[in-house]
Order: C-alpha cells, then sequence, then structure tokens
C-alpha cells in the first residue's frame, strides 16, 4: 500500500469549511483513497472513498488532484462533534486475505467554538 | 443501523488471568479483525478471518488468539494476559471479495492488566 503524508494537527473554527490535506505522491494506478475519522475513547469510523473522481456523501467531500497524488477532505460546516483524529489511507481492494487497513498517524482535528 | 459489537467497553484483569473479548457484527461480512491501538503506535493487526474456522495472523500475533466458530462472531483471547497488553482492542469487519468498501469498527475495549 502506499504511503500517505498528512499534517500532525489542524484547527477549524466551528461552522467553517475544514480542509484536510494528504499527500500519496506514490500510489498506483489501483489504489484506492480512504478516509476515516476516529473521535476520542471510540473506534474509527468510514468517511468516504475515491479513486480518481471526486466524490460527496452526507459526511464529507473529498477531492483528488488530476494527478492522484494529494487528496483533500472537506467538512463543509465544521461542528464540535467533527473534532477528531482523520487518517487517510491508499490501498487496493483486494481478496479476503490481504484486505487489511494500515492506519498511519492521522490529522488531529480540532474545532473550535 | 449496522453495528459492530463489542462485548465490554472496559475491562480490568490480573497478569496471568485468561481473557476473552468477545465481537459480533450483523452485516453478515466475511471478514472480522482485531486490531490493538496504543499511543505513538497507531493501529496495529493482531489477528484477521475471512471466514469461519479460518484465521490468519496480522503483525503482532504472539500472547493471542483467535476463535471464529460462526460467522458474525470473532474472539481474541489472551492466554496469559501480561501488563504489555494494557491497550485499547478494536474489532472490524468488512465484506470479502474485491469490492470496494471501508471497514466497519466497534467502539472498542479499554483492557487494562494489572
Amino acid at each position: 500500500d502506499a504511503k500517505t503524508t498528512q499534517p500532525t494537527s489542524m484547527d477549524c473554527a466551528e461552522g467553517r469549511a475544514a480542509n484536510l490535506p494528504c499527500n500519496h505522491s506514490t500510489i498506483s494506478g489501483n489504489e484506492y483513497v480512504y478516509w476515516y475519522r476516529q473521535i476520542h475513547s471510540q473506534g474509527p469510523q468510514y468517511i468516504i472513498h475515491g479513486l480518481k473522481n471526486n466524490e460527496t456523501n452526507e459526511m464529507a467531500s473529498l477531492i483528488i488532484t488530476e494527478d492522484r497524488k494529494s487528496s483533500t477532505l472537506i467538512l463543509p460546516h465544521a461542528t464540535l462533534r467533527d473534532t477528531a483524529v482523520y487518517y487517510c489511507i491508499v490501498r487496493v481492494p483486494s481478496n479476503n486475505a490481504g484486505n487489511m487497513l494500515t492506519f498511519g498517524g492521522g490529522t488531529r482535528l480540532m474545532v473550535k467554538p | 443501523d449496522v453495528k459492530v459489537t463489542q462485548s465490554s467497553r472496559y475491562l480490568v484483569k490480573r497478569t496471568g488471568e485468561k481473557v476473552f473479548l468477545e465481537c459480533v457484527q450483523d452485516m453478515d461480512h466475511e471478514n472480522m479483525f482485531w486490531y490493538r491501538q496504543d499511543p505513538g503506535l497507531g493501529l496495529r493487526l493482531i489477528y484477521f478471518s475471512y471466514d469461519v474456522k479460518m484465521k490468519e495472523k496480522g503483525d503482532i500475533p504472539e500472547g493471542y488468539s483467535v476463535s471464529r466458530e460462526k460467522k458474525e462472531r470473532f474472539s481474541l483471547i489472551l492466554e496469559s494476559a501480561s501488563t504489555n497488553q494494557t491497550s485499547m482492542y478494536l474489532c472490524a469487519s468488512s465484506p470479502g471479495g474485491t469490492v470496494v468498501y471501508g471497514y466497519t469498527f466497534g467502539s472498542g475495549t479499554r483492557l487494562t492488566v494489572v
């Protein structure tokens, strides 16, 4: 799986958009970009994933650059409950035995009033 | 609402005890996983299972075993608990096959071994 680089921490004002970047310059053509978050003392929560097109769901938007070497997760109107560690993961969806996730350090997002 | 349920949120056990951590999912997922999470070390895979009675070692299987007798249930066993197994334990599941889906995690069990 390709390696990712994320800032260690970020702050965001409540009600504003939170833009979380992720670099994955060694991503290969069949690797997807996944985002998870982990709120304190809870298990990680899947947010969104994409291959090359931008994606949007009820939680967030995912913008992937044309060369796919980086992506940005956007929380359009951050709330205090969005304070969490956000993980960017790139991997190939594979069959059963290889279907594992590797979590790096992630970005600690602090949403402030 | 689909769920992965871990039987305990907090556990305190004594050194040398045999400890069972239970995980149940209601999504008919083929794959199930046990991770542990420690400050500064991220999530590390202990064991995973891709079918009933099947298991594979992850990155840190030493001191642990697993059991998957039914599709929905995946148990992590600490044969003889030690203080270095004090950690947050996370269970997850995902569909099988070559599919593009996220994992669903349980809320975690914070185990303290004294």
